[in-house]
């Protein structure tokens, strides 16, 4: 089955402590990228990568890392948490080929005290 | 900056009622615009891509139509049941860029 899985869904941290949120697909897409959803916010978009070793900032990048190693994989790293980014994280990906419709992960809800 | 901006925020209707959602961008110069609906809590279903060469999508009851030039969308969603209520995010990819940009969505009650 196609999809974009991600790992944790949910997810208590505390303020400091590093952690990854990663993002897998198996439609050999080129184009991933992350997205936080706030209330009143909406969606915005965080990092993507047009291909492997390739990443570029979208609207809100601070506090994030990403990396791009393997093609199916797009882990977002948070070095050093913060309760400004206790969030509703989505993964997408997308083939270049197929007119950019994006196909979106579960989420992951993270909250950080 | 793209900015992409949905009116009605909500929207409450009877079953069986024919309705249109919007969905406006600020730069007409994109490549595609997508319609996702959100389920409370989960992800987002892709609904409709319509390409900047193509003036509609259809699939189903819903049918999307694209006006570049004046930097509109439209989703129409025909004979609306409960099922259907959810919301609804339409997005905008940039000619000139990889950014994707939402609009802030239109939550949609469809009553029995």
């Amino acid at each position: 089955e196609a999809q974009v899985t991600q790992n944790p869904r949910y997810l208590i941290t505390v303020t400091g402590k590093k952690l990854t949120v990663t993002c897998s697909q198996n439609m050999n897409h080129e184009y991933m990228s992350w997205y936080r959803q706030d209330p009143g916010l909406g969606l915005r978009q965080i990092y993507y990568s047009m291909n492997v070793e390739v990443t570029d900032k979208g609207d809100v990048p601070e506090g994030y890392k990403v990396s791009r190693k393997e093609k199916r994989n797009f882990p977002l790293i948070l070095e050093s948490p913060s309760p400004n980014q206790t969030s509703l994280y989505f993964c997408a990906s997308s083939g270049l080929g197929e007119g950019k419709t994006q196909y979106f992960g579960p989420g992951t809800r993270l909250l950080v005290l | 900056k793209q900015e992409v901006t949905q009116i009605p925020a909500a929207l409450s209707v009877p079953e069986g009622e024919n309705l249109v959602l919007n969905c406006s961008f600020t730069d007409s110069a994109i490549y595609n615009l997508q319609w996702f609906r959100q389920d409370p809590g989960k992800g987002l279903t892709s609904l409709l891509l319509i390409q900047s060469s193509q003036r509609e999508q259809t699939s189903g009851r819903l049918n999307a139509s694209l006006d570049k030039s004046s930097g509109r969308s439209t989703l129409y969603i025909a004979a609306s049941q409960p099922g259907d209520s959810a919301t609804y995010l339409c997005a905008v990819f940039l000619d000139a860029g990889n950014m994707l940009t939402f609009g802030g969505g239109t939550r949609l009650m469809v009553k029995p």
